[in-house]
């Protein structure tokens, strides 16, 4: 069965400073990878995904991730964190069912907070 | 990508009620989910909304307790019946078609006293 591990459930940083989630995922075959961030009262919105190809993937809000197989990981990055990036992280692992190519499992997630 | 629309946004109910939650997407997907975040936790499938036949549910959630309807390629329904506290959760749908991985609605807030 497939899991995701994010190993920080709480992480702060100052504003501008550079940030980095990580995300370990376990799973048989290739694997679709998510990250989504959730706003305190608000639904997920999805940053950027991984399906396959170039393994450093752009998402928005100016994030990045990238694909290691070697290393099962999925880290989200940012150069520079904006306070408004403070919010929860989930990252995701996509799971090839048959019919649907994106049943999901979540980590725990990662608070982020900002520091002004 | 799509715009889905849950209703309601929260609602408080009373234990052994039910709760009727829509999802409402302004473009035709193939798939549809159903996910619950319990508080302080992350999200976890309930089950996949299938048009024209019977919801397919993850272990640890019935019919019963969970109906879910989807009579066409942009709505769903989820019922959370005969609620319980520990039913007290965000409810989520998300959604997946063409050009749309896996985006998700804003959620409904089920508090259960």
């Amino acid at each position: 069965a497939q899991s995701v591990t994010q190993p920080d459930i709480h992480i702060t940083v100052s504003e501008g400073a550079s940030l980095e989630l990580r995300c370990n995922y376990s799973y048989g075959a290739t694997p679709y990878l998510f990250w989504y961030v959730q706003s305190p009262g608000q639904g997920l919105q999805l940053l950027l995904k991984y399906f396959s190809g170039d393994t450093l993937v752009q998402g928005i809000k100016g994030f990045e991730a990238e694909f290691k197989r070697s290393q099962s990981s999925f880290n989200l990055r940012k150069p520079s964190v904006h306070w408004s990036d403070a919010a929860e992280y989930f990252c995701a692992v996509g799971e090839n069912s048959g019919g649907s190519n994106y049943k999901l499992t979540f980590g725990k997630g990662t608070l982020l907070t900002v520091n002004p | 990508s799509a715009v889905i629309s849950q209703k309601p946004s929260r609602d408080i109910c009373q234990r052994g009620t039910s709760l009727t939650i829509q999802c409402q997407v302004d473009s035709q997907v193939t798939m549809m989910f159903w996910y619950r975040q319990q508080p302080g936790q992350s999200l976890t499938l309930i089950a996949t909304a299938n048009q024209g036949s019977e919801a397919t549910y993850e272990s640890g959630f019935v019919i019963d307790k969970f109906p879910i309807s989807r009579p066409n390629l942009t709505f769903s329904t989820l019922t959370v019946s005969n609620m319980s506290p520990e039913d007290s959760s965000i409810y989520l749908c998300s959604v997946e078609g063409p050009g749309t991985p896996l985006h998700f609605g804003n959620g409904t807030r089920l508090t259960v006293t």
